[in-house]
């Protein structure tokens, strides 16, 4: 059974940063691409970060390029999102989901609240 | 970016009837290398998103065959026959053509 279990957020300040992590099982983590999705409360859907099987390549909108990094350790099965520069706009449940183009498998989410 | 404009935003159906949800995008979805990278996502009440269909027309593993796609180059639909109790919640649209993906507004879909 495919599991992706994200983890890391939390209350956090503006201009400060947080990581991210999701932990997958299930499948063969190093012959999947991985991307983060985040929803605001009450909100629509986001595409936040894709990332390839190897990690050799990264893609990003641009409400988050130049502040947000995508990465994966294949050998924990472990996708990041090490999150900068944070601001109230980015809160939002992040989701970890497999492949990029098919959304077939999501995480429960990461709740990030970013507040003074 | 391509704009995915979600019709309608709300619906309220009685069990046993059939619903449909149109999804249109403001560029073509086909992509170059001849496939369409649309998808319709469930997020039943408090739950994360889950895949209905991809590529317009495939169903989804485990899903309901009461769920179909149709729809080409801009303009697609999601139907669902014979509404059941636990299609509640809102139906996103999502296209995985043209990078930034992006996706519909949403349509929130209640139970008379």
């Amino acid at each position: 059974e495919v599991q992706l279990v994200e983890s890391g957020g939390g209350l956090v300040q503006p201009g400060r940063s947080l990581k991210l992590s999701c932990v997958a099982s299930g499948f063969t983590f190093n012959n999947y691409w991985m991307t983060w999705i985040r929803q605001a409360p009450g909100k629509g859907l986001e595409w936040v970060a894709s990332i390839t099987n190897t990690g050799g390549s990264t893609y990003y909108p641009d409400s988050v390029k130049g502040r947000f990094t995508i990465s994966r350790d294949n050998a924990k099965s472990t996708l990041y999102l090490q999150m900068n520069s944070l601001r109230s706009e980015d809160t939002a449940t992040y989701y970890c989901t497999r492949d990029w183009r098919w959304f077939a498998y999501w995480g429960q989410g990461t709740l990030v609240t970013v507040s003074s | 970016d391509v704009v995915m404009t979600q019709t309608p935003p709300s619906l309220s159906v009685a069990i046993g009837q059939s619903v449909s949800i149109s999804c249109k995008s403001s560029q073509s979805l086909v992509h170059s290398d001849g496939k369409t990278y649309l998808n319709w996502l469930l997020q039943n009440p408090g739950q994360s998103p889950k895949r209905l269909i991809y590529q317009v027309s495939n169903l989804g593993s485990g899903v309901p065959d009461r769920f179909s796609g149709t729809g080409s180059e801009k303009d697609f639909t999601l139907k669902i026959s014979r509404v059941e109790a636990e299609d509640l919640g809102v139906y996103h649209c999502v296209q995985a053509t043209h990078v930034p993906f992006t996706f519909g507004s949403g349509t929130k879909l209640e139970i008379k």
